[in-house]
């Protein structure tokens, strides 16, 4: 019930594209669902999050899409860059647990 | 404003070795999380630290452990290294209260051949 699934394990996109990637989560109780962006031999930098009280969150090129009733987000990069190319994680927690449920990520490549 | 560092950055060590990692947390950062990311299996959790305490370990064996001391940094220290342990151990702090996004450091590669 902590897992948290997330697909596709892989994506190629073109420069201009859109990219999506999938998460769900079984866990209820998560009340916090954040996006990293990690680039080789660097630790994950968060890049966007949401809260399930709201259903769009959107900075800059990044939206994330968030659907309670299914239990599903996802994230949406508009006009992909070659910059973009990197892995992607999506993650959730809850409560006084504190500590994040990583997706497995997606490995992000934008063709130039 | 400096961001986590960790050290080292890279290692090697042998099967049966035990292994010191350390963390220095964002300034004014109280808790200290650690996690591993081995090849191909994401990343997992293994320790979270507040105040000087543990409060939460995630599905590892003893022989990983850690500490935190006074000022919010944090050692991880892996004994009897097993060629599985080899990964990116990567510390991350946030606040005791507000944003609940971690700030993760660069990482520790640990080869344990």
């Amino acid at each position: 019930q902590q897992q948290v699934k997330q697909s596709p394990q892989s994506l190629i996109v073109q420069k201009g594209g859109i990219s999506i990637i999938n998460c769900a989560y079984e866990n209820t109780a998560f009340d916090y669902f954040p996006w990293y962006q990690q680039f080789p031999g660097k630790g994950p930098a968060l890049l966007i999050a949401i809260r399930p009280d709201v259903s769009e969150k959107k900075e800059g090129r990044f939206t994330i899409s968030f659907n309670k009733s299914a239990k599903q987000f996802s994230l949406h990069i508009m006009d992909s860059q070659p910059g973009d190319s990197a892995t992607y994680f999506c993650a959730a927690i809850y409560g006084s647990a504190r500590q994040l449920t990583f997706g497995s990520g997606t490995q992000l490549t934008v063709l130039p | 404003e400096a961001g986590v560092t960790q050290s080292p950055t890279h290692l090697i060590k042998t099967r049966g070795q035990q292994v010191t990692l350390r963390c220095s947390p964002i300034s004014g950062h109280t808790s200290v999380y650690w996690y591993q990311q081995a090849l191909g299996l994401g990343l997992q959790f293994l320790l979270w630290y507040d105040e000087g305490e543990e409060r939460n370990r995630g599905n590892f064996p003893p022989r990983f452990s850690g500490r935190q001391f006074p000022n919010y940094s944090s050692e991880l220290n892996v004994n009897a290294l097993e060629l599985e342990d080899s990964a990116l151990y990567l510390c991350a702090s946030s606040p005791r209260t507000g944003s609940r996004g971690y700030t993760f450091g660069s990482g520790t590669r640990l080869t344990v051949v």
